[in-house]
């Protein structure tokens, strides 16, 4: 069936180094991606999303890329802070009607060492 | 000021006792969503309201029900609840996309989540 994986469940980086954390996607007609943060005990927080016409896009120290041929997406995150540690999720967004619904990853926890 | 509010942020409840979890969204969104997360895994669907049309996920477990009475609330009833549904449960909101054709995405608004524990 169709899925969103990630491929590390953990990551450690030490705070202001770049990190990078992974995403494979096996539906090759979805056309919308999003990354999600969630700290503990809180809901998902939309960070940026791509649309499948793109292979990337930036933001305020994050940047998604995408590589359609392999399914393949990736989260960047430039000179990382204490506060970038939390859960991070991308999803594939499904449409039904007027409704989006989201598939998500596994998810992967970044850690932030200071 | 939170735009999607869910109520109780904890709850505790029997196993087998009826419980049923709430939300509301001041963002007047006319499509709502119920996900369940398990510890240590993604949130998942369990289903959706597109204005009063109830939308249930193929492999959502009877046990769980939903009621929209009005836009900006919508219930999430678990009917007899074991221990296996002890999880996060996340309230999304998001404007719906009828009309506006492939391509067009409009954010999804979380919930902090409520939190149930089966005893």
């Amino acid at each position: 069936g169709e899925s969103v994986g990630l491929h590390l469940p953990t990551l450690s980086v030490q705070e202001g180094d770049n990190s990078i954390i992974n995403c494979a996607y096996s539906n090759s007609a979805s056309d919308y991606f999003i990354w999600y943060k969630q700290e503990s005990g809180k809901g998902p927080q939309f960070i940026i999303d791509i649309r499948s016409n793109m292979d990337k896009r930036q933001g305020q120290r994050v940047t998604v890329l995408l590589n359609k041929t392999v399914k393949h997406l990736s989260l960047q995150i430039a000179a990382t802070q204490p506060g970038d540690s939390a859960v991070y999720f991308c999803a594939e967004m499904n449409r039904q009607g007027g409704a989006q619904k989201l598939v998500f990853g596994q998810g992967t926890r970044l850690t932030i060492n200071p | 000021d939170a735009m999607v509010i869910q109520n109780p942020r904890y709850q505790v409840t029997q196993f087998g006792k009826p419980v049923t979890l709430s939300c509301s969204q001041t963002l007047n969104h006319n499509v709502m969503y119920w996900y369940q997360q398990k510890s240590s895994q993604a949130p998942k669907l369990l289903f959706h309201y597109y204005d009063k049309d109830f939308n249930n996920e193929a492999d959502t477990p009877d046990n769980f029900q939903s009621r929209r009475p009005n836009t900006s609330f919508c219930f999430l009833d678990i009917r007899s609840p074991g221990l296996g549904d002890a999880a996060m449960y996340l309230c999304a909101t998001s404007r719906g996309t009828s009309g506006r054709g492939r391509g067009s995405y409009n954010e999804q608004f979380f919930g902090p989540g409520t939190r149930l524990t089966v005893l």
